[in-house]
């Protein structure tokens, strides 16, 4: 398997539930991002994570927690959302953090998150 | 910090027809430009980049782009569209220097008509 793999592709769950989203690179690379999209919106980059390491809290709130147990693995668990939480979830991974110019993002194909 | 607008939310377009997305970017220092293309029910995926030299660059598979720095632009063409070029187009804009974040538009929905 190649890539960046999201689990699971499709989520509904109540406000008070806990989920957690699941992504694992196989590219070897460093760093691994969580991104939010919206329609409408531009993507909004919530957490960046440099070998295991956050680098990155783009003010996202306290019930969205990363986790990244290893290079390879990123996380993202979910407890009390809101309807407006509602979105697609993308993953992605690049060799270095930042450097986009010569180390590009590659996508997951995301998870479509839907808060009743 | 820098900015990018896409001025077009939705473009259709028949098979066949030449296809121009527009984007603009705003940024005090100089730019490294992108646009990654998202195909239904995927991520998004890098379509082209404009580091440095020439103005104009080209993807594999027919797009193409050129950085105007003057009027801060990056706009993506095709002269001849096709069906599987449906998805949504991002732009997107990384300072040079500085924090190097990149930054995305709000992407631009190609619908392409037969």
């Amino acid at each position: 398997e190649t890539g960046v793999t999201q689990t699971p592709r499709h989520l509904v769950m109540g406000m008070t539930n806990k989920k957690s989203l699941k992504c694992e690179q196989h590219l070897g690379h460093n760093a691994m991002y969580w991104y939010k999209q919206s329609a409408k919106k531009p993507l909004e980059l919530m957490f960046v994570y440099s070998l295991e390491e956050r680098v990155e809290n783009n003010s996202v709130p306290s019930r969205f927690s990363p986790e990244c147990p290893n290079s390879s693995h990123l996380f993202l668990h979910l407890h009390t959302l809101q309807p407006e939480d509602s979105a697609l979830y993308l993953c992605a991974s690049s060799q270095e953090p930042g450097q986009y110019y010569n180390s590009p993002l590659h996508f997951g194909n995301g998870t479509r998150l839907t808060v009743t | 910090a820098q900015s990018v607008t896409q001025l077009d939310s939705q473009v259709p377009v028949f098979e066949e027809a030449p296809v121009e997305l527009r984007c603009n970017y705003s940024s005090s220092v100089s730019v490294y430009l992108f646009w990654y293309v998202q195909y239904p029910n995927q991520g998004l995926q890098l379509l082209l980049k404009y580091l440095s030299g020439s103005t104009l660059v080209k993807s594999i598979n027919g797009f193409e782009a050129e950085f105007n720095k003057s009027q801060t632009s990056f706009h993506l063409r095709k002269p001849s569209v096709h069906i599987s070029d449906t998805a949504e187009y991002f732009c997107a804009v990384s300072e040079i220097q500085g924090a190097q974040k990149l930054v995305f538009g709000q992407g631009t929905r190609l619908t392409i008509n037969p």
